[in-house]
């Protein structure tokens, strides 16, 4: 059973890094085709996919946030984290961690197991 | 970047009745894939590679389509349908996207 759960600091003022941790457990990202995600959600919007990281250590942002985000993994502790830099109030939102797999018949992936998400909210 | 369109962006439905939501997407895509969420809770895979239900979702969802234009289609509405849904991409670059999501009422 996999199962997912993000954690993080809550409030942080503008211009602050924002560092998030999702624990995991059902899978071990040293294991071949397995990932996890990032993806956001400000209240009452929709869904913005951050970034993403792979059993073999690959990562992706996404370029909108440019070189503001960065992913990595502890695989031994079944962890995952990302940072945003440089925060501001666009940055208030829900940050969810998806379990992260590919399609069987082609190149293709989508997000089958999500946390319950935590909220962030950006103020000074 | 592949940009997803969500239509309708809310639509209310009676019981019984037969909704469809659309989603296009701004260049051809292999698979669309589909996400339920109700207020306050995450979203939830429902429908993948275009056309596969996820485990536990109703057989009166479908999914279909191909290169730019995919649907989610519930052949009979039920008080439990009512939830946001969002289409998503994946392609080699930027990698995913999102749809603006669609609002399934209850009338």
């Amino acid at each position: 059973q996999v199962t997912l759960k993000e954690s993080g600091p809550g409030i942080l003022q503008p211009s602050h890094t924002l560092s998030l941790t999702c624990s995991f457990s059902g899978f071990s990202l040293s294991t071949y085709g397995m990932g996890v995600s990032w993806i956001r959600q400000p209240s009452g919007k929709g869904l913005e996919w951050l970034a993403s990281i792979w059993w073999n250590g690959n990562t992706y942002n996404n370029p909108s946030l440019k070189s503001r985000l960065t992913v990595s993994k502890d695989t031994s502790n079944n962890q995952a984290f990302l940072k945003v830099t440089s925060v501001d109030t666009a940055d208030t939102a829900t940050y969810y961690c998806a379990h992260t797999r590919s399609s069987t018949t082609r190149p293709s992936y989508y997000f089958d197991y999500w946390g319950q998400g935590v909220m962030v909210t950006v103020s000074s | 970047e592949i940009v997803l369109t969500q239509s309708p962006t809310t639509i209310a439905a009676s019981p019984g009745e037969k909704v469809t939501i659309t989603c296009r997407a701004s260049s051809s895509v292999s698979y669309m894939y589909w996400y339920q969420q109700k207020s306050g809770a995450s979203p939830k895979l429902w429908i993948y590679d275009t056309s596969k239900l996820a485990s536990g979702v109703p057989n009166r969802f479908s999914g279909s389509g191909s290169g730019t234009s995919y649907s989610l289609t519930i052949n009979t509405m039920e008080t439990e349908d009512a939830a946001t849904y969002y289409c998503q991409q994946w392609s080699s670059t930027p990698k995913w996207t999102f749809g603006g999501g669609t609002k399934l009422e209850l009338k």
